[in-house]
This record gives structure tokens, C-alpha cells and sequence, in this order.
């Protein structure tokens, strides 16, 4: 099956720094989906992104898809940002409907 | 919109067991799904639907069985419950683009399974 890694799996900064995280995988995709899982569990869909660039607020990504990797950006990094990032992906020509995570990265920001 | 509700949010099981774990959206939504995350696993997916009256297996099925009689809602459940089931269990739902893509996924807040 397909492979979806994402790096660092780890990443501690300071209250204003900024960050990318990175979402590798290894066949075509449809789509790309990158998701917030805040302190409390909850999961919020930050980006529906199968190619290009998208920007929302301070955080923007970008998938090149004929690469097969995809970037999130995260600008003057507060401590509400804390939380764990995944990438997901929908494997062109799998069976509508499954969805692939990576393992994400946990992001602390410290004040 | 309530969204994706999901019920109990927390349980404690013995081994052995059963139980059933309810998801409900209000989206009409035609694909809905369970994962489970376990600690530095993300997240895996159990069983899926993409649609009323039918089910698929998902990359970690065994164990469990689900139900999807009425569009709105996926029912989760476990027949005999052992401690390898403990972990957090989410629903989530999708629809289908005018590219038979997906859509954003949209989760519920999860429910936390001990199974002693």
C-alpha cells in the first residue's frame, strides 16, 4: 500500500518562530488533506489541497503533486498552534472512500 | 449543524464484553468511516461506507463490525472486547465532488475505549 511519511515527527519552538512541516508519499494521489489534532483530541481540517498553493491566515500549504510531497507553513507560531499535524491522502485509483495517514508531527510552541 | 457526533465519549469495557459505539452526521454525507488512533500510530482506518446499506473493510477490520442501515448514521461495535481494542475511537464523514473526489473529511470528537 501506499506510504505516507511525514517530518519531523517532532518540532519544538518558541512563541513567533515559523515552521514547515512536510507530508512525503509514494503513489498518485486525488487529493491531499492536512488536519489539526489540538491538545483536547479534537480533529479540524485545516487544507483540502491536491495541488498548488492555498494560504489561511498564518498557515498556508502547498502540494506538488507530480512530486509527490506536500508542505504546511506555519508563520509567527503561537501556543494555541500546539498539537499534532497529519497529512492524508486518496490514492488515485483505490477504492473511493480511503483515506491514508501519516503519523504526524507533534508541534509544541512554548510561550 | 451539530456535524459528526459521536457517542459515549468515554467507556470502560472487561474483557469479553460488548458494545456498540454510535456516529451520527447531519451533513448528508454519502461516505462515513471509523478510525482508531493509538499512540504514535496516527490514525488507522477499521471499516468504511460509502453509502446507505453497505460497509467495507478498512486496514485493521478484525474484531469489529459495523452497520449502516440508515444514511446519517455508522454504527460501531465490538462482539467480545479485549485489552488490544483500548484506544480512541473516531468517526468520521465525507461527500463525493463533482471530480468523485472527496471532500474535507469533518471528525467527531472521538471515544475514548478502556478495555481491562
Amino acid at each position: 500500500g501506499i506510504q505516507v511519511e511525514q517530518s519531523p515527527p517532532d518540532l519544538i519552538l518558541q512563541e513567533g518562530a515559523n515552521s514547515t512541516l512536510r507530508c512525503n508519499f509514494s503513489d498518485s494521489v486525488n487529493n491531499l488533506q492536512w488536519f489539526h489534532q489540538n491538545p483536547w483530541g479534537q480533529l479540524i481540517n485545516l487544507f483540502y489541497i491536491p495541488s498548488g498553493t492555498k494560504q489561511n491566515g498564518r498557515l498556508s500549504a502547498t502540494t506538488v503533486a507530480t512530486e509527490r510531497y506536500s508542505l504546511l507553513y506555519i508563520s509567527s507560531s503561537q501556543t494555541t498552534d500546539s498539537g499534532v499535524y497529519f497529512c492524508a491522502v486518496d490514492v488515485r485509483g483505490s477504492t473511493l472512500g480511503r483515506l491514508y495517514f501519516g503519523r504526524g508531527t507533534q508541534l509544541t510552541v512554548w510561550p | 449543524n451539530a456535524g459528526v457526533t459521536q457517542t459515549p465519549k468515554f467507556r470502560v469495557l472487561k474483557t469479553g464484553q460488548s458494545m456498540t459505539l454510535l456516529c451520527a452526521q447531519d451533513m448528508n454525507h454519502e461516505y462515513m468511516y471509523w478510525y482508531r488512533q493509538d499512540p504514535g500510530m496516527g490514525l488507522r482506518l477499521i471499516h468504511y461506507s460509502v453509502g446507505e446499506g453497505t460497509t467495507a473493510k478498512g486496514e485493521v477490520p478484525d474484531g469489529y463490525n459495523v452497520s449502516r442501515l440508515k444514511k446519517q448514521n455508522f454504527l460501531l461495535g465490538l462482539e467480545s472486547a479485549a485489552p488490544s481494542q483500548t484506544s480512541v475511537y473516531f468517526c468520521a464523514s465525507s461527500y463525493v465532488d463533482s471530480f468523485s473526489y472527496n471532500s474535507p473529511l469533518h471528525f467527531g470528537n472521538g471515544t475514548r475505549l478502556t478495555v481491562t
